[in-house]
């Protein structure tokens, strides 16, 4: 089983701050199939960033994705007031499918 | 617009059975799977399996198999999940999310509370 540690558990921020979200596997996620997923309190999770990088419709531009491997960041360029959420990243390349444990984004 | 809709919450005693709906719309639902995935409260998420409902192929979590089954009724267009003998750390909000083989999950439903006590 793949094992997705996210660091920092919390990120306090203020709105217009750059946001860095790590998350590491404990091995290599095939074919960079990772995502980024966004939560809300009481709402069902949203998907930011499939296969590494690639932007979900109707995502804004100001959220990226890049790595491979074994090391994957989420960056928010500028975090603006609706930004402030939990993060989970998540591989689906080998069952079984594991998110990692989450980043909460939270304001300074 | 593409949703998955799902049942509403139940409350069931230790030992029971829940089997939770998840009705697709807006897409055409042999050409995806669905994936459920659940959130004790205050913790993160967790993944319990994926079906095709294309051909009703499963892959189950480790941890709950033997306990759970995933099906799929293609004439309504709807999943479900029933996870038999809950327990306690059963009680969980359960969602169900579109997905395919190897997709990221796109369309989550609105989730459904399961609480499992005595």
């Amino acid at each position: 089983e793949i094992v997705l540690t996210q660091s920092p558990g919390t990120l306090s921020l203020s709105p217009g701050e750059r946001a860095t979200l790590s998350c590491r596997a404990s091995q290599s996620v095939s074919s960079s199939y990772l995502a980024w997923y966004q939560q809300k309190p009481g709402q069902a999770p949203r998907l930011l960033i499939y296969g590494a990088s690639s932007r979900a419709t109707g995502i804004p531009d100001r959220f990226s994705g890049s790595g491979s491997g074994t090391d994957f960041t989420l960056t928010i360029s500028r975090l603006e007031p609706e930004d402030f959420a939990v993060y989970y990243c998540q591989q689906y390349g080998s069952y079984p499918w594991t998110f990692g444990q989450g980043t909460k984004v939270e304001i300074k | 617009q593409v949703q998955l809709v799902q049942s509403g919450a139940e409350v069931k005693k230790p030992g029971a059975s829940v089997k939770v709906s998840c009705k697709a719309s807006g897409y055409t639902f042999t050409s995806y799977g669905i994936s459920w995935v659940r959130q004790a409260p205050g913790q993160g998420l967790e993944w319990m399996g994926w079906i095709s409902a294309y051909n009703g192929n499963t892959n189950y979590a480790q941890k709950l198999q033997g306990r759970v089954t995933m099906t799929t009724d293609t004439s309504t267009s709807t999943a479900y999940m029933e996870l038999r003998s809950l327990r306690s750390d059963d009680t969980a909000v359960y969602y169900c999310a579109r997905s395919g083989r190897l997709d990221a999950f796109d369309i989550w439903g609105q989730g459904t509370m399961v609480t499992v006590s005595s």
